[in-house]
């Protein structure tokens, strides 16, 4: 079965550091992947997707970039973290050109 | 472009009452429609989806079918559990390229007591 991961759970930093966070899937190949993020009560937004290693699409502009290195891992970056950047962040994965995404367990990122 | 809207929360009830959650879409084409959980601090979890017009999505008591001529799907369950606390999201999926870029609504919280 698959499985996706994500890390760290939390993740408290100043404004200004510097951000990275793992998304891993396993149990599947080629997967096609996401990044979303949700801010306190509020909806998801779709921040950036990959088809395939090094393929990436943004769909927000703005402090945040991704990356993909391999099939099943996909990592959110940020070189200088500003305090909007809080937020829950979730990676998600579907296959092929199913619709269907499955989301891992989200990492809580609180900028001070 | 694409939107989903939900009724605002939060929606309080006592265990066992009937729940329903309207969620309406705008969309071109023939999207598919998903409902997603999120329980306290976890991600989401795909409750249902249906793909075309009139199939109802079933999974743990909870229904919706999807209703072209009225842009909607809502969410039903019969009789809630205090363990169904939780935050409800609606989704829709174009299905367009290579990925699907699912929109979100803003979610509706769920509090049941007993």
């Amino acid at each position: 079965s698959q499985t996706i991961h994500q890390w760290p759970a939390t993740l408290v930093q100043p404004v200004g550091s510097p951000l990275s966070l793992e998304c891993t899937v396993e149990g599947t190949s080629n997967p096609n992947l996401y990044w979303y993020r949700q801010a306190a009560g509020r909806g998801l937004q779709l921040l950036f997707y990959s088809v395939g290693i090094g393929q990436i699409s943004s769909e927000v502009p703005q402090n945040l970039s991704a990356s993909r290195p391999q099939d099943r891992q996909f990592i959110l970056s940020s070189k200088k973290l500003l305090l909007s950047d809080s937020g829950f962040y979730l990676c998600a994965w579907s296959t092929g050109r199913t619709d269907t995404q499955y989301f891992g367990p989200g990492t809580r990122l609180t900028v001070l | 472009g694409n939107s989903v809207t939900q009724m605002e929360g939060p929606v309080t009830l006592s265990e066992e009452a009937f729940l329903t959650i309207n969620c309406t879409y705008t969309a071109t084409g023939y999207p598919s429609l998903f409902w997603y959980v999120q329980y306290p601090g976890e991600g989401l979890q795909l409750l249902l989806k249906a793909t075309k017009a009139d199939d109802k999505g079933s999974n743990k008591g909870f229904e919706a079918t999807y209703r072209k001529e009225t842009t909607s799907f809502h969410l039903e369950k019969g009789s809630v559990q205090v363990s169904d606390s939780a935050v409800y999201f609606c989704a829709l999926s174009p299905l367009t390229g290579t990925a699907s870029k699912l929109t979100f609504g803003t979610g509706t919280r769920l509090q049941v007591t007993l």
